[in-house]
Formats: C-alpha cells, sequence, structure tokens
C-alpha cells in the first residue's frame, strides 16, 4: 500500500529552528508537495520537490531524498504566526496525490 | 485569498436533511476536487473533475452525489448522511489534472451529521 508518514505534533520556540520530517513508500514519484493549513482555514501551498536536494524559500526551506523516501521541511526563526499544522503529500505514478495525516506544530513564546 | 470559495462554511444536518455545499474557482482551472478532511486522519480524495467530466470516484458512498456544471462550479449534494461523515469538506482546483500542478484550496465547509 501507499503511506505517508509524519510526526503527529511538534512543539517548538518563538525565534527557533524546527524540521518536519515526511517518509513515503508509494507506488512511483512525481514530486512531493509541503502545505501548510491554519485551524479552520485552507491549506495553502509551500513547496514542491521533485529533484533530490534543498529548495529555500525564504524562512522556509523543503528537502528531498528519492532515494531514501524522505523529506523535511525547516522552518527558520519561528514566529507565531507558523503555528499551524503542515502536510506532506506525494504525486504517484498515476499523478494522484497521496497525503499524509499532518504535523500540528505548536510555537511557545 | 479568494481563489477558490466555499459555501456554507458551516453546516448542521440532520440524517434525513438533503444538503448541498457549492465551490467556485477564479483562477480559470479546469479541474476540480473534493476531499474529506477529519481529524489527524490524512485527505481522503472524493471526486475529482476534469473539464466538467467526472475523472475519479474514490469508493466514495452514493449518499455523496458531485456536480460540475461547468469549470468554475463544483457542487457535492449531500442525503441520507451518516455521523460519521461529519468532517470538514475541502473543495481544489488545479490547472490540469494528470500532471505535477499544484492544488490550490478553499477554506472548507465544516458538516456535523446529528
Amino acid at each position: 500500500g501507499q503511506n505517508i508518514d509524519q510526526p503527529t505534533e511538534m512543539t517548538a520556540t518563538e525565534g527557533a529552528i524546527v524540521q518536519i520530517n515526511c517518509t513515503y513508500q508509494t507506488s512511483g514519484f512525481n514530486g512531493l508537495f509541503w502545505y501548510q493549513q491554519h485551524a479552520g482555514e485552507a491549506p495553502t501551498f509551500l513547496s514542491y520537490n521533485v529533484l533530490d536536494g534543498l529548495e529555500e524559500k525564504g524562512r522556509f526551506s523543503s528537502f528531498l531524498s528519492r532515494s531514501k523516501g524522505y523529506s523535511y521541511l525547516l522552518l527558520k526563526e519561528l514566529q507565531m504566526k507558523d503555528s499551524a499544522s503542515y502536510l506532506c503529500a506525494v504525486k504517484d505514478s498515476n499523478y494522484q496525490l497521496i497525503w499524509g495525516a499532518g504535523t500540528k506544530l505548536i510555537i511557545k513564546p | 485569498e479568494t481563489g477558490v470559495t466555499q459555501t456554507p462554511r458551516h453546516l448542521v444536518m440532520g440524517m434525513t436533511n438533503k444538503k448541498s455545499l457549492k465551490c467556485e474557482q477564479h483562477l480559470g482551472h479546469n479541474a476540480m476536487y473534493w476531499y474529506k478532511q477529519s481529524a489527524k486522519k490524512p485527505l481522503e480524495l472524493m471526486f475529482v473533475y476534469s473539464l466538467e467530466e467526472r475523472v475519479e470516484n474514490n469508493s466514495v458512498p452514493s449518499r455523496f452525489s458531485p456536480e460540475c456544471p461547468n469549470s468554475s462550479h463544483l457542487f457535492l449534494h449531500l442525503h441520507t448522511l451518516q455521523p460519521e461523515d461529519s468532517a470538514l469538506y475541502l473543495c481544489a482546483s488545479s490547472q490540469g489534472s494528470t500532471g505535477v500542478e499544484t492544488q490550490y484550496f478553499g477554506p472548507g465547509t465544516r458538516l456535523l451529521v446529528l
């Protein structure tokens, strides 16, 4: 079967750095997405990785290793507004999105 | 952000009621999706429409009936739902449905079935 694993919940301190991991087992791979979802709001697109390596976008970076079936989202200089759920999703060989259950990130002052 | 809108935002219904959820996208996309999001579970894809034709139906019970009258509008008709159908229902759209296009989501309808 197809599976996406990510931690259920993480806590970090304002101003710090946090890394949210995602591992996947899918039938084929056509890219990995990270979305941010604030409570009661729509998921919003953060990043897309299809090649190995690190993609940096401001305070957020996303890393991919296809051989390990692994990705992480790195958030730097954490702000209170970064408190949200972070969803990892992989496009399989049929270009269907397979979703993880999301990681709830709690930022403490 | 008003690219994808959904109404109503909240809905409470009894098991014998009939209601409809509405989604509208203003992005010029050709594909639209319905997802179910339950607490601490992955998003469940329910239906996919591409150019107003249903291209995917993931074994969804018949008490959920989608309708796509044009590429900008998507409906989900609900009847004789069960309490376990209570969830957040998200609509999304993308440029196409067969590649690596990014999906853009609406804010969702929070549904409670009593």
